[in-house]
């Protein structure tokens, strides 16, 4: 399995303000994907991260309020932009296994809460 | 379009008991199903997955989940529930190929001494 990690582990942010989250893989890797838990609830997918293209964003989720970058194959930034207390939640990164492509594994998760 | 169903949000074991949580998949496909935990504080741990291949999988820490295509389930089950399994359990469908996954709303276990 990969070992994902991710930063901030956790962060408590004010409203208006702007946090990126890094996450960083020991391996290199095709996909990487971000996945928002908000409090109590399952996840759901943001975006698909691909190095040399830009990221896809789910239906309900855009560019300017969640930009990614994915500047290279082990590593990928999610910033979460002019943050309202909707935005508190967990968010993750995934990524695609290196044995077969249809298995994920997950990092830690960066817990943001927005005051 | 692909989902996932769990079916009970909670579910209370007592320890030693058999763990049952229960998972119904909708896809037009054949579906790559996976099973992960997510303990307290914690982010998700891959239990287990079904890729076409035995229609029985066995997973980490004794759980294993059955493919039934007839009933579109892939329920989870552990002979004897342990204190440590209690956690919050997911089922998640891969959209196609294309590495996105659809989760279930999630089945949070509790074991009782």
């Amino acid at each position: 399995s990969a070992v994902i990690s991710q930063k901030p582990s956790r962060d408590i942010c004010q409203r208006g303000t702007s946090l990126t989250i890094q996450c960083q893989v020991d391996s290199q890797v095709t996909m990487m994907f971000w996945y928002r838990q908000q409090p109590g609830q399952s996840l759901t997918l943001i975006a698909t991260a691909n190095q040399g293209s830009e990221a896809t964003y789910e239906s309900g989720f855009v560019i300017d309020k969640f930009p990614i970058s994915r500047p290279n194959l082990t590593f990928s930034t999610l910033t979460v932009s002019n943050m309202s207390p909707e935005d508190s939640s967990i968010y993750l990164c995934s990524v695609e296994g290196r044995e077969a492509y249809n298995e994920q594994f997950f990092g830690p998760g960066t817990r943001l809460t927005v005051l | 379009a692909q989902s996932v169903t769990q079916l009970g949000s909670h579910v209370s074991v007592s320890e030693g008991a058999l763990v049952l949580l229960r998972c119904n998949y909708s896809s037009s496909v054949p579906p790559y199903l996976f099973w992960y935990v997510q303990y307290p504080n914690q982010g998700l741990q891959l239990l287990l997955k079904y890729t076409s291949a035995a229609t029985l999988v066995k997973g980490i820490n004794g759980f294993e989940a059955e493919f039934k295509k007839s009933e579109t389930s892939f329920h989870l089950t552990k002979p004897s529930a342990h204190m440590s399994d209690a956690a919050e359990y997911f089922c998640a469908v891969m959209r196609g190929n294309t590495g996105k996954l659809i989760f279930g709303q999630g089945t949070t276990l509790q074991v009782k001494p």
